[in-house]
């Protein structure tokens, strides 16, 4: 099975950071990826898909890219309602596999 | 709009059975296969399989293999997930999802609480 190493667990920053979390794969996984945003008591959320496709509706300071088989979700310019718990989802036509999340709090 | 409404939240004890469902509304119902998520408290998410109201094609995570069962009701638009010989570590909120990777589809079921406790 494909694997998702997601980093970091968890990450401190203030309002109006540029963050950045990566999730890499254990082999090659073209595009089938996307991203989630979830809050505590919540269903998640998605933010973006196929690797780099913003979802109707989310604000364009979250982005997605790919370079190989590391992926990136980027906040370009943190807002209060960003500070939540971030997933990577990988999913194919067999299984899908989540990113272990990234825990993105206030410092 | 497309809604997936999940059953109430469940108590069972350890070699029990839990069964939930997950009506549908909003879409044509064999359009979509509906994805099983689940997530132990304070703990990340689980993807626990797939099925196609379409065809009955089914994928399960490896894990769960041989205790998880899914099954389509086409009359109420209803998908539903047991997972039998229940185990402590079962205990999460358990997720139907419609998650189409390739387009810009994806909705979610409010969730259904499992607690599996002698």
């Amino acid at each position: 099975d494909i694997q998702m190493t997601q980093s970091p667990s968890s990450l401190s920053a203030s309002v109006g950071d540029r963050v950045t979390i990566t999730c890499r794969a254990s082999q090659g996984i073209r595009n089938d990826l996307g991203w989630y945003q979830q809050k505590p008591g919540k269903a998640p959320k998605r933010l973006i898909y196929a690797a780099s496709d913003l979802q109707n509706g989310v604000p364009s300071r979250f982005s997605g890219s790919r370079s190989g088989t590391e992926f990136t979700l980027t906040i370009s310019s943190l807002q209060p309602e960003d500070f939540a718990t971030y997933y990577c989802l990988h999913y194919n036509s067999d299984v899908h596999t989540f990113g272990q999340g990234t825990k993105l709090e206030i410092k | 709009q497309v809604q997936l409404v999940q059953s109430g939240a469940e108590m069972k004890k350890p070699g029990a059975s839990v069964k939930v469902s997950c009506r549908t509304s909003g879409y044509i119902f064999t359009t979509y296969g509906i994805d099983w998520v689940r997530q132990a408290p304070g703990q990340g998410l689980e993807w626990v399989g797939w099925m196609s109201p379409y065809d009955d094609n089914r994928k399960f995570a490896q894990k769960l293999q041989g205790r998880v069962t899914m099954t389509t009701d086409t009359s109420t638009r209803t998908v539903s997930m047991e997972l039998r010989s229940l185990t402590v570590d079962d205990t999460a909120v358990y997720y139907c999802a419609i998650i189409d990777g390739y387009n810009s589809i994806d909705y979610w079921g409010q969730g259904t609480p499992v607690t599996v406790s002698s």
